[in-house]
């Protein structure tokens, strides 16, 4: 059964700082991946996600991700955090070419940006 | 105008109450989800549809029953509430499963229920 861990229920970081988010996966097949982001009373958004080719994927709002098979990981990264940021993030998996493909979700990290 | 609506957007409640939650797209999608967000344990899927006629329970159906009225309107219905129900719950949808936005979902702004 495939899982997500995201490391670190919160994090907090200086504007222009650089933001690191964990997530860890597990899946017996390669999966395709996603970063959703939620700002205050709202939905959840697209970041970004990887399905097949480079492993380095960017997103919006300056952010990008690296698959790393060997370590099961796809951590979000931004160079220099803007208070703008300042969202919860939430990492999830489905699996590659199943029949339902439905996404596991991540338990979340709040990222807190100090000015 | 958005996407995927939800309506309520906010709802307080009392036990043992009949609640549904309404969720329409817009965005020609077969596939519709119903999730709830706890603090802390992320999104957790309640039920889905593929299309009108094929409904399936996820990982926390109990308590919760569905109706897929059209392709754009997929209803969350609370049959008794209880107050362990008390949550933000969002729908959302995807389109086909090949192609560049596999498995890519689209998400209404959500509804936050309230049961005393």
């Amino acid at each position: 059964a495939q899982s997500v861990t995201q490391l670190g229920s919160h994090v907090s970081v200086s504007e222009g700082a650089l933001v690191l988010l964990r997530c860890n996966y597990s899946s017996s097949v390669p999966p395709y991946l996603f970063w959703y982001v939620q700002y205050p009373n709202q939905g959840l958004q697209l970041l970004l996600k990887y399905t097949t080719g480079a492993t380095l994927v960017k997103g919006i709002n300056g952010f990008e991700a690296e698959f790393k098979k060997s370590e099961t990981s796809f951590h979000l990264t931004k160079p220099s955090a803007h208070m703008s940021d300042a969202a919860e993030y939430f990492c999830a998996v489905s699996d590659r070419g199943g029949s339902q493909g439905n996404l596991i979700f991540g338990k979340g990290t709040k990222l807190s940006v100090k000015p | 105008d958005a996407d995927v609506t939800q309506t309520p957007r906010n709802r307080i409640t009392k036990t043992g109450k009949r609640i549904m939650l309404e969720c329409s797209q817009t965005k020609g999608h077969d596939r519709m989800y119903w999730y709830r967000q706890d603090p802390g344990l992320g999104l957790r899927l309640i039920y889905y549809s593929f299309d009108v006629k094929d409904i399936n329970k996820g990982e926390i159906s109990d308590g919760y029953s569905v109706s897929r009225q059209a392709q754009a309107k997929f209803s969350l219905s609370l049959e008794s509430a209880i107050p362990n129900q008390t949550a933000l719950y969002f729908c959302a949808t995807s389109g086909p499963q090949a192609g560049p936005f596999y498995n890519e979902q689209f998400f209404g702004p959500g509804t936050r229920l309230t049961v005393l």
